[in-house]
């Protein structure tokens, strides 16, 4: 089975810190996506990225940037966390496909908290 | 605008009952329509994808149908088990889009009880 690991499950940050959040999948999968998921709301798309080193805008990039410098890990950066960055961020990866008809493999998710 | 409504919002049943959680979308044409189950604490997991043109999938006690024509998808859980309580995720996937595009709705949170 694809395992998708995130390496926090719970994080407290202050105001103005830079926040990690890291993501590693054990499948070889070419795209790997960052979401954050907040009540009431779908999940968002924050970044994505087809390959290494490549990386993609999503819906919601503002405030956040993300890194591919290895297939298998995909890190979501918060530059200067801000308290509406509080949120359970989730990262999922998938095979290559144009279409995407594959599944999408998550993440347990990290809920993080800016005070 | 491409929306994924889902109803109800919450629901609460006891456990051996049947229920049935809906899907209504706007998203036309698409590629797929996908119901994920999340428990609390974890990361989405498939349970269905149906394209466009299957009217029906099924996974153990979970059945998934879908109606092109009226744009509403419904997931049905038979026998329900407290393993069951979860929340319900519809996800659909215009035709011109990748996995960038998916659209999701916000769930249907399902509690089942002894």
């Amino acid at each position: 089975d694809v395992k998708v690991t995130q390496s926090s499950r719970y994080l407290v940050k202050r105001t103005g810190e830079k926040v990690f959040l890291e993501c590693v999948q054990d499948m070889d999968h070419e795209n790997m996506f960052w979401y954050r998921q907040d009540p009431g709301l779908g999940l968002r798309l924050i970044y994505f990225s087809y390959d290494v080193k490549m990386k993609e805008k999503g819906d919601i990039p503002e405030g956040y940037s993300v890194s591919r410098e290895k297939k298998e890990r995909f890190s979501l950066i918060l530059e200067s966390a801000s308290t509406n960055q509080t949120s359970m961020y989730l990262c999922a990866s998938s095979p290559r496909a144009s279409v995407g008809n594959e599944k999408l493999f998550f993440g347990s998710g990290t809920q993080l908290s800016v005070l | 605008k491409n929306q994924v409504e889902q109803s109800p919002q919450s629901l609460i049943i006891l456990e051996g009952k049947n229920c049935t959680l809906q899907c209504n979308y706007t998203v036309s044409p698409f590629s797929n329509l996908r119901w994920y189950k999340q428990d609390t604490g974890r990361g989405p997991v498939s349970l269905t994808i149906m394209t466009f043109s299957e009217n029906t999938k099924s996974n153990g006690r979970y059945t998934a149908t879908l109606d092109a024509d009226t744009k509403q998808s419904s997931l049905h859980i038979t026998a329900s088990q407290l393993s069951d309580s979860a929340s319900y995720i519809c996800v659909v996937s215009p035709f011109s889009g990748g996995y960038n595009k998916l659209i999701f709705g916000a769930g249907t949170r399902l509690a089942v009880h002894p």
